[in-house]
């Protein structure tokens, strides 16, 4: 069975560039969630869909970043305009419903220069 | 405000011997607490968790603890193998779910 997938693995770019990544999740996952890992830290939490409604959304910075899930499957994370301090490695995870073990994807690093 | 601390950022245990890695937490609403790994460049992956009823759990050579009067878990690895040289992370959620994990800091092994 495939893991979750993501893309791209690695991204750099200029400040105040846009930026997306998908999220491909486990097939039959209806719980996505979308972390943020700083280097040296656990992942915390940016949002939380429970098929395509965003259940959970209070700490994702709704001024530059935003996300979706369109038909409940895959799930995209933007920064419009990324800024120094968003380098860092964005994690996707999965599970089956609430309750389900969360599996992770292998993360985006991103970079901005 | 670290809800969830792992105040030893690395750990060395020679080939065989036990592995201990130890979590606090300060949220008594905590009552459910995971361990997830992670190897570089790969996201991190489930290990074992333990519920607040319980005081202990067993896996193979993983096994947890919980002192919930002392807000504090350990993660034993018996006996330690090479491949477990990564980085062990410990989490916890409130009502018995899994849906809002808070992670700690993590400790590299």
């Amino acid at each position: 069975e495939a893991g979750v997938v993501q893309s791209p693995r690695y991204k750099i770019i200029e400040k105040k560039q846009p930026v997306a990544f998908w999220c491909n999740p486990i097939s039959g996952h209806n719980t996505l969630y979308w972390y943020l890992q700083n280097l040296g830290q656990g992942p915390e939490l940016l949002i939380r869909y429970e098929n395509e409604e965003a259940v959970d959304d209070s700490q994702l910075p709704k001024d530059r970043f935003s996300a979706e899930r369109l038909k409940g499957v895959d799930s995209t994370l933007k920064i419009q305009p990324a800024e120094l301090g968003d380098s860092a490695v964005y994690l996707c995870a999965s599970s089956l419903g609430l309750a389900g073990t969360q599996f992770f994807g292998p993360g985006t690093r991103l970079t901005v220069l | 405000d670290q809800q969830v601390k792992q105040n030893s950022p690395s750990l060395s245990v020679q080939e065989g011997r036990i592995s201990i890695l130890n979590c606090d937490y300060t949220n008594s609403m905590f009552d459910y607490f995971l361990w997830y790994k992670k190897y570089p460049a790969e996201g991190p992956t489930f290990l074992i968790s333990i519920s607040s009823i319980k005081d202990k759990n067993e896996d193979g050579r993983f096994t947890v603890f919980l002192n919930k009067s002392a807000k504090h878990l350990s993660l034993h690895i018996v006996p330690s193998q090479p491949g477990d040289s990564a980085v062990y992370f410990c989490a916890a959620s409130a009502g018995f779910g899994n849906e809002k994990l808070t992670f700690g800091t993590g400790t590299r092994l």
